[in-house]
């Protein structure tokens, strides 16, 4: 079975800064691909950013890198120099490489970006 | 080209009556998922699409819930019997293969049972 956990439901950035947002997992599978998404008030999922299990490098997309520490499974999204426009919803989910392919989100974060 | 497509946007319905609600997908994409997404909280996976392979059923909560797809095109939920915790947004997403990394979500249909 696999697990997601977000432990902080609001986060307050201000403009410009960078923000952490935490995520850590549970799994028994040796493969498998961790994702965050977006989701603004207007309530699409938007992709961010994806980290293989086996990548060795943490992935970068543009102002948003993802702090992959294996051995914690913890999975962090970084966001730098804040927009207003990141304020949104943010999952962390997770999914096997193989089987089921079914993957399995956190309860999410809600990320408020201050002028 | 055109993105995932849900429809209704919104339904209101009430308690005891059945719901039909409408996914197309970005064409080519072979993989289908359907969430359900309470408010306030993550998504909820609910049924999984792969060609023309058998789905996924796992995530369904109750026999109440169904969805179909025919081939690689549209796929239907139907919610039989509709009670007032089936009242959320039921998100789509497909992707272009079985391992794709990425999902590209539909923007939902909000159902309200009353």
């Amino acid at each position: 079975a696999q697990k997601i956990t977000q432990t902080q439901p609001g986060m307050f950035v201000q403009e410009k800064e960078a923000v952490t947002l935490d995520c850590t997992y549970d799994t028994s599978d040796q493969s498998y691909g961790l994702f965050w998404y977006k989701q603004p008030s207007s309530g699409e999922m938007i992709f961010l950013i994806y980290q293989g299990s086996y990548d060795e490098q943490n992935a970068t997309e543009g102002r948003y890198s993802l702090n992959f520490q294996k051995a914690r499974k913890s999975a962090n999204l970084v966001i730098s120099a804040s927009q207003l426009g990141d304020s949104a919803m943010y999952f962390c989910a997770m999914r096997p490489s193989g089987g089921s392919y079914i993957p399995t989100f956190g309860r999410g974060t809600s990320l408020i970006v201050h002028p | 080209g055109a993105g995932v497509s849900q429809s209704p946007s919104n339904k209101v319905t009430e308690k005891g009556k059945d719901v039909e609600l409408r996914c197309d997908p970005i064409s080519g994409h072979t993989a289908l998922y359907w969430y359900r997404q309470r408010l306030g909280q993550g998504l909820e996976f609910l049924i999984y699409f792969q060609g023309n392979s058998a789905p996924d059923k796992s995530g369904l909560p109750s026999d109440r819930f169904s969805a179909e797809r025919t081939g690689e095109s549209v796929s239907t939920l139907t919610i039989q019997r509709t009670q007032q915790e089936d009242s959320a947004v039921y998100l789509c997403a497909s992707s272009d293969r079985r391992g794709s990394q990425t999902q590209y979500f539909g923007p939902g249909t909000r159902l309200l049972v009353l």
